[in-house]
């Protein structure tokens, strides 16, 4: 069975510029996360889709980023304009909903991104 | 809101035994899972107690006590391969949406030494 599957793997930009990511969850997994992970830090959630829904963006940046989750299936997180503080590796995770007590969430390799 | 203290580092020999401590202070809590990463990997679920107890999955346990509002994962015969960093998360907040809502920990870096 395929994993999370996220691209690109690597992202370099210069300040101000749009950026976006994308991100296929493990197949039959309605849940959909999108995190960001600093350096030594752990995962903090930025958005997280029930299906097409996004149930909790309460993290999310609304002024800069964006989300979509169109069909229930691939997400794109986009970011325009990036900042240099922007600079962290961005995670994608799938899960079953309802996930019961485990809620064991799968992670994608992440998108590392470098803003110049 | 939620908060989680574990350890920054932890160094220990191959095939000996480490327990990583765990607390946490949060608003509501379901339950307590363990993550390991890899330099440059994607976490990995090792595991979730969701009551008090210890879970046994191979080398690796995992025990909670919520009263303490605290959990550990203790990892057995230490191999080369544990190096790695080790998350612990809590899954809380209010019922329905936020009930699967993990909050992670700021993660534990496992140094195995032969």
């Amino acid at each position: 069975e395929a994993g999370v599957v996220q691209s690109p793997r690597y992202k370099i930009i210069e300040k101000k510029q749009p950026v976006a990511f994308w991100c296929n969850p493990i197949s039959g997994h309605n849940t959909l996360y999108w995190y960001l992970q600093n350096l030594g830090q752990g995962p903090e959630l930025l958005i997280r889709y029930e299906n097409e829904e996004a149930v909790d963006d309460s993290q999310l940046p609304k002024d800069r980023f964006s989300a979509e989750r169109l069909k229930g299936v691939d997400s794109t997180l986009k970011i325009q304009p990036a900042e240099l503080g922007d600079s962290a590796v961005y995670l994608c995770a799938s899960s079953l909903t309802p996930a019961g007590g485990r809620n064991e969430q799968f992670f994608g390799p992440g998108t590392r991104l470098t803003v110049l | 809101g939620q908060s989680l203290e574990q350890p920054s580092e932890v160094t220990a020999v191959e095939g000996a035994i480490v327990q990583i401590n765990c607390t946490y202070q949060t608003s509501g809590f379901y339950g307590l899972s363990w993550y390991q990463q890899h330099d440059g990997g994607a976490p990995t679920f090792l595991s979730y107690n969701g009551l008090d107890g210890l879970e046994e999955t191979g080398r690796f346990s995992s025990f909670l006590s919520r009263s303490d509002s605290y959990g550990y994962l203790l990892l057995q015969e230490l191999q080369m391969k544990d190096s790695a960093s080790y998350f612990c998360a809590v899954r809380g907040g209010h019922s329905g949406a936020g009930s699967y809502q993990l909050t992670f920990g700021k993660g534990t870096k496992l140094s195995v030494i032969p």
